[in-house]
């Protein structure tokens, strides 16, 4: 597509339950990254895929996250068992390369637990 | 570890006034540096980057950077502030090391006034 697409955009849900965030990169574009931005807050790094596979989960922050790109394109973010302290804008990004050619975002998607 | 800090979480100018918002990284090896725009319920934006070579980069809407080494600043300036330049601004950093993560300031936002 023209840009990268997150779904949905904005998402309630209530504490414990389980959430899934979609991702659709740009086509083509072989890394896939996904950041969290508190409010206030510089976006934070999660995970970065090269094709299928997860290169570097160092910044999922416990084993409630976890994130696929089965076929090297779309990517969905999963969290169990949500908590109000996972509120955030999850924003995903992908670029052709190494990220020293720096990111498209995608709009993000505005996650609230209450 | 790199790490990022933009000084002043908020700048206010008058139009027609110059911009500068400042940025200083620290890292152990030779940086990849950006800025990002964000305007208000969008993703971010790719402002400019420094990979290699000349030091002074030039980006949209008029906005220039100067990678100095010594001062391990990457400050993002802008002759005249327009209206349509009110954002939040985040400087991130990435090493050459594979340069898969990309870390980001907390932002600055810049208030442009009449």
């Amino acid at each position: 597509g023209a840009g990268v697409s997150q779904t949905p955009s904005n998402k309630v849900t209530e504490k414990g339950k389980y959430v899934e965030l979609r991702c659709d990169p740009i086509s083509g574009h072989t890394a896939l990254y996904w950041y969290r931005q508190s409010l206030g807050q510089g976006p934070e790094f999660l995970i970065y895929f090269q094709g299928t596979g997860a290169a570097d989960d160092s910044g999922l922050p416990n084993d409630r996250f976890f994130a696929v790109r089965p076929e090297g394109s779309v990517s969905t973010l999963k969290i169990q068992r949500t908590e109000r302290g996972d509120s955030a804008v999850y924003l995903c990004a992908s670029s052709s390369g190494q990220s020293v050619y720096g990111y498209t975002f995608g709009s993000g998607t505005r996650l609230t637990v209450v | 570890a790199q790490s990022v800090t933009q000084l002043g979480s908020h700048v206010s100018v008058s139009e027609g006034a110059l911009v500068l918002l400042r940025c200083n990284y620290s890292s152990s090896v030779p940086p990849y540096l950006f800025w990002y725009v964000q305007y208000p319920n969008q993703g971010l934006q790719l402002l400019l980057k420094y990979t290699t070579g000349a030091t002074l980069v030039k980006g949209i809407n008029g906005f220039e950077a100067e990678f100095k080494k010594s001062e391990t600043s990457f400050h993002l300036t802008k002759p005249s502030a327009h209206m349509s330049d009110a954002a939040e601004y985040f400087c991130a950093v990435t090493l050459d090391t594979g340069g898969f993560k990309t870390i980001f300031g907390a932002g600055t936002r810049l208030f442009v006034k009449a």
